[in-house]
């Protein structure tokens, strides 16, 4: 195990439902990311957070909504969503936001397998 | 900008035999470069990284990276493949700052 949990490890949900992502590190990092895999395609960086504060949207729709209360958790918010949103959502801490050397590994959790019907 | 480029989507290898898996880069400034594994229904896993010094990387599991500056390169190697060994092969770069971009991803098949 990294030390990075994810629940739930899947979910499958409606276009009009909402729900919630939950991530937790024990690693005493400071930054946090949400990445989303889809098949055949490389990661997307969607959030980052770091020491609470957001420094990324890398351009996601409003319909997902990032919240960040303390370092060690990370929450994605969902709704409304659309079938193309399927994918496997991965959480990633990291020391600090760093330019570079031991401080820039970041630690991934197994992911939401989420399905939007 | 800043991309990796894993050139095969599949390798396929004997068990005991030497793994392979390629990665090219490019980036504006000095590349740090990643690997990390991911088995089915499991997150990415750290394998190693290059950040500076021995162009050379030893990682988990008996893997090790090479940095090749002339050819943009950091190809993951491992001298005998294990079956276990199978898996979805990443490779990553980030350039001064935190953001990573990762390859399309290599999956690895190590047959008995």
């Amino acid at each position: 195990e990294t030390g990075v949990t994810q629940t739930p490890r899947h979910l499958v949900m409606g276009m009009t439902n909402k729900k919630s992502l939950k991530c937790e590190q024990h690693l005493g990092h400071n930054a946090m990311y949400w990445y989303k895999q889809s098949a055949k395609k490389p990661l997307e960086l969607m959030f980052v957070y770091n020491f609470k504060e957001q420094t990324e949207n890398n351009s996601v729709p409003s319909r997902f909504s990032p919240e960040c209360p303390n370092s060690s958790h990370l929450f994605l918010h969902l709704h409304t969503l659309q079938p193309e949103d399927s994918a496997l959502y991965l959480c990633a801490s990291s020391q600090e936001l760093g330019t570079g050397g031991l401080t820039d590994t970041q630690y991934f959790g197994p992911g939401t397998r989420l399905t939007v019907l | 900008a800043q991309s990796v480029a894993q050139p095969e989507d599949q390798v396929n290898v004997a068990e005991g035999n030497p793994l392979t898996v390629k990665c090219t880069y490019s980036v504006s400034g000095n590349p740090y470069l990643f690997w990390y594994v991911q088995y089915p229904n499991r997150g990415l896993q750290f394998l190693l990284k290059y950040i500076t010094g021995d162009n050379l990387v030893k990682g988990s599991y008996g893997f090790e990276a090479e940095f090749n500056k002339s050819q943009t390169s950091f190809h993951l190697k491992k001298p005998s493949a294990l079956v276990s060994d199978s898996a979805l092969y990443f490779c990553a770069v980030s350039s001064n700052d935190y953001k990573l971009s990762f390859g399309a991803g290599t999956t690895v098949t190590v047959r008995a």
